[in-house]
Formats: C-alpha cells, sequence, structure tokens
C-alpha cells in the first residue's frame, strides 16, 4: 500500500537555527498537506500544496512540493523555541479522501 | 465554534471492557475520521465517514473495534473488549471537501 515517510526521524537545533524536514511518497499525490503537533497536542493543519512545484511561504515556514508530486519538504529559518513539535506531512491515496500521514519529524528547539 | 470536540479525554479501563469514544466534529464539515496515534505506528487513518456514511473502514484494527455516525454531529468509536495494546490517542477530525483537516483534542485511552 501507499507509503509515506519523514526523514529525519528526529532533530535538535540550537535557537536561530534552520531545519528541514523532507516527506517522500511511494505514490504520486493530487496534493499534499503539512501538520504540526505540539508535545502533548492534537495536529494542526498548517498548509496545502497542489500544484508540481509549488512553493509557499508562511513568514519563516517554506513549503515546497516536487515536480514529479511525490517528495515534499518543509523549512524553518532561524528556529525559535515556540517550532518544537512534531512536523507530519499527509497525502490522499489516490481516488479518495484517505490521507496517509508520514512518519513524521520530531524538531527540538534548544535555547 | 468551539471546535472538534471529543468525550472523554481519559479513559482508563481494564482487559475485556467496553470502551466508547465520543466525537461532536464541527458544525457544516461532512467528514469525519478517526485516527489512532502510537509511538510504534505513528497516526493511523481508522474510518472514515462522509454525511454520515461510512467510506473507508480498511484501517479498523478488527471486529472489535466499531464506528457510527447517527447523525452529522456525532460519531462513536466502540472497542469490546478492549486489550492493552489497543492503549493509544485516539483523534477524531472533521473537514469540508476534505480540505484541511481539524483535529480534536484526542481521547487518551489506557487498557490495563
Amino acid at each position: 500500500g501507499q507509503q509515506v515517510m519523514q526523514i529525519p526521524q528526529y532533530q535538535h537545533v540550537q535557537e536561530g537555527e534552520d531545519f528541514t524536514t523532507y516527506c517522500n511518497s511511494s505514490t504520486t499525490l493530487s496534493n499534499i498537506q503539512w501538520y504540526k503537533q505540539r508535545p502533548g497536542g492534537h495536529p494542526v493543519f498548517l498548509i496545502q500544496l497542489v500544484k508540481s512545484g509549488e512553493v509557499k511561504k508562511q513568514k519563516r515556514l517554506t513549503f515546497q512540493f516536487g515536480e514529479a508530486k511525490k517528495n515534499s519538504s518543509l523549512h524553518i529559518t532561524a528556529t525559535q523555541t515556540t517550532d518544537v513539535g512534531t512536523y507530519f506531512c499527509a497525502g490522499p491515496t489516490s481516488g479518495t479522501y484517505k490521507y496517509i500521514f508520514g512518519t513524521g519529524t520530531r524538531l527540538k528547539v534548544l535555547a | 465554534d468551539a471546535g472538534v470536540i471529543q468525550s472523554p479525554r481519559h479513559e482508563v479501563t481494564e482487559m475485556g471492557q467496553e470502551v466508547t469514544l465520543r466525537c461532536k466534529p464541527i458544525s457544516g464539515h461532512d467528514y469525519l475520521f478517526w485516527y489512532r496515534q502510537t509511538m510504534m505506528r505513528g497516526l493511523e487513518l481508522l474510518i472514515y465517514f462522509n454525511n454520515n456514511v461510512p467510506i473507508d473502514d480498511s484501517g479498523m484494527p478488527e471486529d472489535r473495534f466499531s464506528a457510527k455516525m447517527p447523525n452529522a454531529s456525532f460519531s462513536t468509536l466502540k472497542i469490546q473488549p478492549s486489550e492493552p495494546r489497543d492503549s493509544a490517542v485516539y483523534f477524531c477530525a472533521s473537514s469540508t471537501l476534505s480540505y484541511e483537516q481539524y483535529f480534536g483534542p484526542g481521547t487518551r485511552l489506557t487498557v490495563t
């Protein structure tokens, strides 16, 4: 079945450093979503990308959808302690609204 | 809007007991999803509904799990009988036209 993998699994950075997480799907995706889950919290939607090669920015966060629509990345510039949490990508199974969540990247920011 | 509401927030039960988790989606949302999150398996989709009708239940672990959505404002996930390996955080999420999913706070289930 469809698999969505993320790397790295964990990342510790010093506050102010940049951070990137990569998402790879075993199948082509019609779109990809990104979520953030704070420790002890629930996933919160960040963004959806639809077009091949699409790049979207939200303040210090930059999201990119690969040309082949099988991979995506999230880059955070100058991390802050508020960025701590687990970042998930999610892609729909072909022809359905069933989203498969990636394995997640847990970010820890050291002050 | 109050967002997606789940109850109870925490549930501790003994093996063999029946457990019922409840969810109230955001008004107007026509998709409802049940997820389970564990350290080992991550965030797994168990079942999802569209307009109160179950569309895909392929993620339901086994016959001990069942889910219903009797109306647009209420859904339940039932485990009978419960087992220790069912211990997890169960999330309910809702969306419209399958765009962004709004997750509830989750129910942390512990089966001893």
